[in-house]
C-alpha cells in the first residue's frame, strides 16, 4: 500500500487468523516480484517471490498471489504468530537494464495476543 | 555463509566528521547497493555498483562516496557528515542478473549530532 511520510498502514490481525498484506505496482513490464519481512532494528529479509508467468507461490505459512490484469501483488500469512510483527514490503527489479530496485514503502502488520 | 555483513552496527559522529562504513558479502554476487532508511520511509538508493570497477548514483547520493574494493566490499564514505545524515543505512548485493533477489545486510544505526 501507499504511505505517506511517517505514517505507515497498518494491519492489525488476532494471533492465529490469517493476515493479508496488499502491494500495488506500476511496471506493467515487470516479470518479477519480491515481498520482504523487515523486524524492528534489522533489515530486510527475503520472504518469497514470483514471476509474472505464476499467478501464484506458496511457501511455508506463506502465499504470494499475483494479479497482473489490476497490478496487484498480495502476501498471505497462514495463521499469523507473534513473530510475525513486522513492516512486510513488496519490490521488483527497475527497467531492464538498470540494476535497480523499486521497493514498496510498506505496510506494520502487529499480531494481537 | 554470513551473507552480507556491514560495520559498525551503530555510530554517533559529530557534524563535520568523516566515516567510512564497511559492507561485505559472500554470495560471489556481481552488483551490491547503499540505501539510506528514514523513519517510516522506504529504501532510497545512494550508489550502486552493477559489477566491480563499476559505480553509479542512485537517488539521494549527494554528500556520500563509495569505493568497490572488489567483488567483495562496498564502502560507504561520508566526508563531513550532516545531521540530515542521521539514517539506517543497508548494503544490499544480487547476482546482477535481471529479476533476481536483492539480500540486504543488518544495518548501521547512524546518528550525526
Amino acid at each position: 500500500g501507499e504511505s505517506v511520510g511517517l505514517h505507515l498502514p497498518t494491519l492489525s490481525v488476532q494471533e492465529g487468523d490469517n493476515s493479508i498484506i496488499n502491494c500495488a505496482y506500476s511496471n506493467s513490464a515487470s516479470d518479477y516480484f519480491i515481498w520482504y519481512k523487515q523486524e524492528s532494528g534489522k533489515g530486510p529479509q527475503f520472504i518469497i517471490d514470483i514471476r509474472s508467468n505464476m499467478d501464484k507461490r506458496q511457501g511455508q505459512r506463506v502465499t504470494v498471489l499475483l494479479n497482473k490484469t489490476v497490478k496487484h501483488l498480495s502476501l498471505q500469512i497462514a495463521a499469523t504468530q507473534p513473530g510475525d510483527s513486522a513492516v512486510y514490503f513488496c519490490a521488483e527489479p527497475a527497467p531492464s537494464g538498470t540494476y535497480k530496485y523499486i521497493f514498496g514503502t510498506g505496510t506494520r502488520l502487529k499480531v494481537l495476543a | 555463509n554470513a551473507g552480507v555483513t556491514q560495520t559498525p552496527k551503530f555510530q554517533v559522529l559529530k557534524t563535520g566528521q568523516s566515516m567510512t562504513l564497511q559492507c561485505a558479502q559472500d554470495m560471489n554476487h556481481n552488483s551490491m547497493y547503499w540505501y539510506r532508511q528514514d523513519p517510516g520511509m522506504g529504501l532510497r538508493l545512494i550508489y550502486y555498483s552493477a559489477s566491480e570497477g563499476t559505480t553509479d548514483k542512485g537517488e539521494v547520493p549527494n554528500g556520500y562516496n563509495v569505493s568497490r574494493l572488489n567483488k567483495r566490499e562496498f564502502s560507504l564514505r561520508l566526508e563531513s557528515a550532516a545531521p540530515s545524515q542521521t539514517s539506517v543505512y543497508f548494503c544490499a548485493s544480487t547476482t546482477g542478473q535481471a529479476s533476481d533477489t536483492q539480500y540486504f545486510g543488518p544495518g548501521t544505526r547512524l546518528t550525526v549530532l
